[in-house]
């Protein structure tokens, strides 16, 4: 089965400060996604990115987080000041252009903000 | 908006068939999937069902569709130890290309030796 990657696996910050997470897709693979799930809660859509540009973003997506494609493969979500409400699990997503595709997870990325 | 609910926790002898049950609200043309969580690790895709259809059936895996109560169930045939994990139903919309997925809270199956 296809694999997507997410480094680091967990990342502990201070309040305030700037991360950011990684994730390598599955080559060919053009659409991406970021999903987060705090503790005990639902999993939740952030972001979907296609053709270097958002395509949709939900609510939680606001001035404080960020995506790109750095180099043309890996994808990154940036919060820029994070706060404690962002603790969670961080889930990359990614899906190819077929229209019975699938969205294949990487294994998340714990964030821990104290 | 959309909505995806489930129970939260299961609980089955090995051996037994586990029965986890989804409800959700969207009305038009659906997938309908389920993934599994083991401890620690990310969102395994199991299976997925479009909402043209009343069954899937793959292996010791069957999902049902009931389309008129918006009700999808996945049966999991001879449990074992090694299906203990969190189970996610959730439902995208296909009319609008590659949108995004609405995820339940997750059911919590252990599986009793």
């Amino acid at each position: 089965e296809p694999e997507v990657t997410q480094t680091p696996s967990h990342q502990v910050t201070q309040m305030g400060q700037e991360v950011i997470l990684r994730c390598v897709p599955i080559s060919n693979h053009l659409y991406f996604y970021w999903y987060r799930q705090i503790l005990g809660q639902k999993v939740e859509f952030l972001v979907s990115f296609y053709n270097n540009e958002i395509s949709e973003k939900s609510e939680i997506f606001d001035d404080q987080f960020s995506v790109e494609r750095p180099d043309g493969s890996n994808f990154t979500l940036k919060i820029r000041s994070t706060k404690l409400e962002d603790s969670a699990m961080y889930f990359c997503a990614n899906e190819g252009t077929g229209s019975t595709d699938t969205q294949y997870f990487g294994p998340g990325t714990r964030l821990t903000v104290l | 908006g959309e909505d995806v609910e489930q129970s939260l926790f299961l609980s089955v002898r090995e051996g037994d068939s586990s029965v986890i049950n989804c409800t959700y609200t969207d009305s038009s043309s659906t997938y309908l999937y389920w993934y599994k969580q083991e401890p620690g690790a990310g969102l395994q895709l199991l299976t997925y069902i479009f909402s043209n259809m009343d069954m899937k059936q793959d292996q010791r895996l069957t999902v049902l569709l009931n389309k008129k109560d918006k009700h999808l169930s996945l049966r999991i045939a001879d449990t074992q130890t090694g299906d203990s994990a969190i189970y996610f139903c959730a439902e995208r919309e296909v009319d609008s290309g590659n949108t995004p997925l609405v995820f339940g809270k997750g059911t919590r199956l252990s599986v009793i030796a």
